[in-house]
């Protein structure tokens, strides 16, 4: 159990739809980080949120955002779903940003129909 | 343009047999190179990270190594249980933690 929760775990969706994933970081630790799994692309880094602030940006569709509070929670957005957006989305976290092991939570599946 | 590739993309090998994975990448401010180990359906587990060329980090029957264009990834005398995909990720200068990940190697250990 690496610290870092996701949910939910699993979720079906129709196109168009809009849905939030919900990550809660390590104890500690100030960065968040959203990435992307599908068979054809592999990993992708989406975005990095470090104590409140936007941190850096990777391949974020226009379609999704994320913003991370005061507790240090983050949210994903993705809205206007397509079915190409069906993937495995993992939060990770680190106490900062550079130099620091990133933690992976265990993702959250979606499914876009 | 920063690359990372990772061979062979799978892997088989009878329990006992020693092999390596390779990461080569090619990277402007490389600040750290990084192993996870991911199960299907289950988010990546960090097993090192190498800082510098020559560095070496070793547990249990995997060791990483590192060297200016390549990392590998050493299993010596694999069990089933070592089954999984291992990726390598490369870390950046600059004020970001972020990861770029390669493909992976799927490994496949049969008893």
């Amino acid at each position: 159990d690496s610290g870092v929760t996701q949910t939910p775990k699993h979720l079906i969706t129709a196109t168009g739809q809009r849905v939030t994933l919900r990550c809660s970081p390590r104890s500690g630790d100030l960065s968040v980080y959203w990435y992307q799994q599908s068979l054809d692309q592999g990993l992708q880094f989406l975005i990095q949120y470090y104590n409140g602030e936007e941190r850096a940006k990777g391949n974020i569709l226009e379609r999704f955002s994320a913003q991370q509070f005061p507790d240090l929670h983050s949210e994903l957005n993705l809205s206007s779903l397509e079915l190409g957006d069906s993937a495995l989305y993992f939060c990770a976290s680190s106490v900062g940003g550079t130099r620091n092991t990133i933690y992976f939570g265990e993702g959250s599946w979606l499914t876009v129909v | 343009e920063d690359q990372v590739t990772q061979s062979p993309e799978a892997l088989r090998l009878q329990e006992g047999e020693s092999s390596s994975l390779n990461c080569s990448y090619t990277v402007s401010g490389l600040r750290g190179l990084f192993w996870y180990r991911q199960d299907p359906g289950k988010g990546p587990e960090f097993l090192f990270t190498l800082y510098s060329a020559g560095e070496e980090k070793e547990k249990e029957r995997l060791k990483a190594t590192l060297t200016k264009k390549e990392s590998f990834l050493h299993i010596t005398a694999p069990k089933p249980e070592d089954s999984a995909t291992y990726l390598c990720a490369l870390g950046f200068s600059g004020n970001t933690g972020k990861l770029i990940f390669g493909q992976g190697t799927t490994l496949q250990v049969k008893p």
